[in-house]
């Protein structure tokens, strides 16, 4: 099947710094990327939608400046959080549309960030 | 209201059991609907589509009531393998829009 890497697993880092959280499609092109929020206990909330070679279109509450997304090719997407708060730990999931198998998504392994 | 809602479980069942997961979704207009199951830190993974004839595969069946806007999951004869959050899922545009989540319903099946 295919496989959808995310990059790194986890990371912790001080408060202020940016993070950069990278969204591979191993096996397949994947024209549209999309970005995932999940808090504990809460459901996955859907933070932005990535087009290769154009803007990301973010959701409503979420600060583009703040959540910077590249999709640069089609099977790279990055999201940067930048100037961290704690307010910001989450887990991070990006899932990628088979631009052939159209209708299916999948998923990233997830990245765990902490800030402290 | 949330756009899908899910029965908040947790649902703590023995070995063999059968039970089922309920969804209500808000948009008339969703098109396609899924169920996945969530391992505790883990990323969500497909395990059936849902269509109006209802389907099945293996142990899970899964119903679709649009009238109603109501979504159904059926797990016969439980594993202790089945233990996880499930969550119901809609999309509203095949084409361009992505996934919207329920909260999910935890199952915990114990010997």
């Amino acid at each position: 099947g295919a496989v959808v890497s995310q990059h790194p697993s986890w990371v912790i880092c001080k408060s202020g710094t940016s993070v950069k959280i990278e969204c591979r499609s191993l096996d397949f092109q994947a024209t549209t990327m999309f970005w995932y929020r999940q808090f504990p206990k809460q459901s996955l909330m859907l933070m932005a939608t990535s087009n290769e070679g154009s803007k990301a279109t973010y959701e409503q509450g979420v600060e583009k400046d703040k959540f910077l997304i590249n999709h640069a090719s089609l099977t790279l997407s990055t999201l940067t959080v930048t100037s961290a708060h704690p307010e910001d730990s989450s887990f991070y999931i990006c899932s990628a549309r088979d631009r052939v198998a159209y209708n299916e998504q999948f998923f990233g392994p997830g990245t765990r960030l902490t800030v402290l | 209201r949330k756009e899908v809602e899910q029965d908040p479980g947790p649902f703590n069942v023995p070995e063999g059991a059968t039970v089922a997961f309920n969804c209500t979704y808000s948009n008339s207009a969703s098109q396609s609907f899924f169920w996945y199951r969530q391992d505790c830190r883990k990323e969500p993974k497909l395990l059936m589509s849902v269509y109006s004839s209802g389907n099945e595969d293996g142990r899970f069946t899964a119903q679709l009531n649009r009238a109603s806007q109501y979504i159904s999951l059926l797990i016969r004869d439980s594993k202790l393998s089945d233990s996880a959050t499930y969550l119901c899922v809609v999309t509203t545009n095949q084409a361009g829009t992505a996934l919207i989540f329920g909260k999910g319903t935890t199952l915990s099946v114990s010997s």
